[in-house]
């Protein structure tokens, strides 16, 4: 069982906004910056979002990340078939001294 | 360009010794702290092991506390992961993984347990 919680699946139609959440607690998301991937089958991870809502060189600005709390949100508009993928929320967790990460949610565009 | 490779997995026995590498390039490898992340078939993401830049600080995950060894060699770019007592649930892909922002990773590399 994952420490930071994620639906296991999300969907949506080309062109459509979607969230995906991420629920963690006061010892993690509460207190650091929130990563989130994407991760085709095959492939390793690929930093989409980092400190909650900056994305790297290269991402489109059709993903964004928010925070609030215990809980992270990502955003993708403008939904596209190669956005299919597995998606995961990640974060430093101070009771832990470790990154802990979300379950993955797939995402299926219909 | 940042570049992360992985080598050393494989088959190996339940209670057998396996020693992983990750050669890096493109960055000042001796700037940044690294971390080891693994996955097991079908599942999700799961981080093992932190070593700081100059290894003053590492950080374990509880499964695998007292078996894993996380080093590195900044004169060699290298970051190794020494895995000893190997149990069946450490099959996984491995990863290396840049950073206290965990931003690069590497290509992976299998290690399965099993007799």
């Amino acid at each position: 069982q994952s420490v930071l919680t994620q639906p296991p699946s999300a969907s949506g139609t080309p062109g459509q906004r979607v969230t995906i959440s991420c629920s963690g607690s006061s010892s993690n998301i509460e207190t650091n910056t929130v990563n989130w991937y994407h991760q085709l089958p095959g492939t390793p991870p690929k930093l989409l979002i980092y400190s909650n809502n900056e994305r790297p060189s290269g991402v489109p600005d059709r993903f964004s990340g928010s925070k609030s709390g215990t809980s992270a949100s990502l955003a993708i508009s403008g939904l596209q078939s190669e956005d299919e993928a597995d998606y995961y929320c990640a974060a430093w967790d101070d009771s832990l001294n470790g990154w802990v990460f979300g379950g993955g949610t797939k995402l299926t565009v219909l | 360009e940042v570049q992360l490779v992985e080598s050393g997995g494989g088959l190996v026995q339940p209670g057998g010794s396996l020693r992983l590498s990750c050669a890096a390039s493109g960055f000042t490898f001796s700037s940044y702290g690294m971390n080891w992340v693994r996955q097991a078939p079908g599942k999700g993401l799961e981080w093992i092991s932190y070593i700081s830049d100059s290894s003053t600080t590492i950080y374990y995950t509880d499964s695998v506390k007292g078996r894993f060894t996380i080093s590195r060699d900044n004169a060699k770019n290298s970051l190794y992961l020494q895995m000893n007592s190997l149990r069946a649930e450490d099959t996984a892909v491995y990863y290396c993984a840049r950073g206290g922002t965990v931003d690069y990773w590497g290509q992976g590399t299998l290690v399965t347990v099993s007799s």
